[in-house]
């Protein structure tokens, strides 16, 4: 049971770039959620999801998309990257808005 | 919306020491309380959870909040601190029923020998 998993763990990426954040649970959870963290502000929603196909707007969700394709999969991705991007991103699954179960963190660097 | 006030952005304290890490929310209806701790380089683990019934729960490794709703507190306690204690811990609240969390802006706890 690997519970949250994040893929990859480190990216450095040059402005104008794009790439695609993997989080895979194996819970069977219905809710997955994409947030970034940066110091002195502390989690901040990108975008999340209550069950396979569906995705919702969190509070900071411009310049990244996301798809639920899979139930257990829910990708985060960025189109153009921009150094204001630059931060640690963490992936979460819950059954609602109770307990969640974060990944170990990704760490990007926009150049 | 609810929102989430940790004012101690960093607290230290000496080992075996009693520590108190503050959190007050802000919401007109019915919630739901969490603290996470974040270890170095990890992700967030849940701590202690309120949902409903005694206003104050524990912790298996020691830690309790009280949740007082007069005061719209939540406040993170522990008599006695353990140097493995060093971490960020996020107060978070949800509405009741509701999807989201609303985490705080974090507190570091910072013990030293």
């Amino acid at each position: 049971n690997a519970g949250v998993t994040q893929t990859p763990k480190f990216r450095v990426l040059k402005t104008g770039q794009s790439m695609t954040l993997l989080c895979a649970q194996d819970m069977n959870h219905e809710y997955m959620y994409w947030y970034r963290q940066d110091p002195g502000m502390g989690l901040r929603l990108i975008h999340y999801s209550v069950g396979e196909g569906t995705t919702a707007k969190g509070e900071v969700p411009d310049g990244y998309n996301v798809s639920r394709l899979k139930k257990q999969n829910f990708l985060l991705g960025l189109e153009s990257a921009a150094p204001s991007q630059t931060s640690v991103y963490f992936c979460a699954s819950g059954t609602g808005g109770y307990e969640q179960y974060f990944g170990p963190g990704t760490r990007l660097t926009v150049t | 919306a609810q929102s989430v006030t940790q004012l101690d952005s960093q607290v230290p304290v000496f080992e075996e020491a009693p520590v108190e890490l503050r959190c007050n929310y802000s919401s007109s209806v019915s919630v739901y309380l969490f603290w996470y701790v974040q270890y170095p380089n990890q992700g967030l683990q849940l701590l202690l959870k309120y949902l409903s019934g005694s206003t104050l729960v524990e912790s298996i490794n020691g830690f309790e909040a009280e949740f007082n709703k007069s005061q719209t507190s939540f406040h993170l306690r522990k008599p006695s601190v353990h140097i493995s204690d060093t971490a960020e811990y996020f107060c978070a609240v949800t509405i009741t029923g509701f999807q989201k969390l609303v985490f705080g802006t974090g507190t570091r706890l910072l013990v030293s020998p």
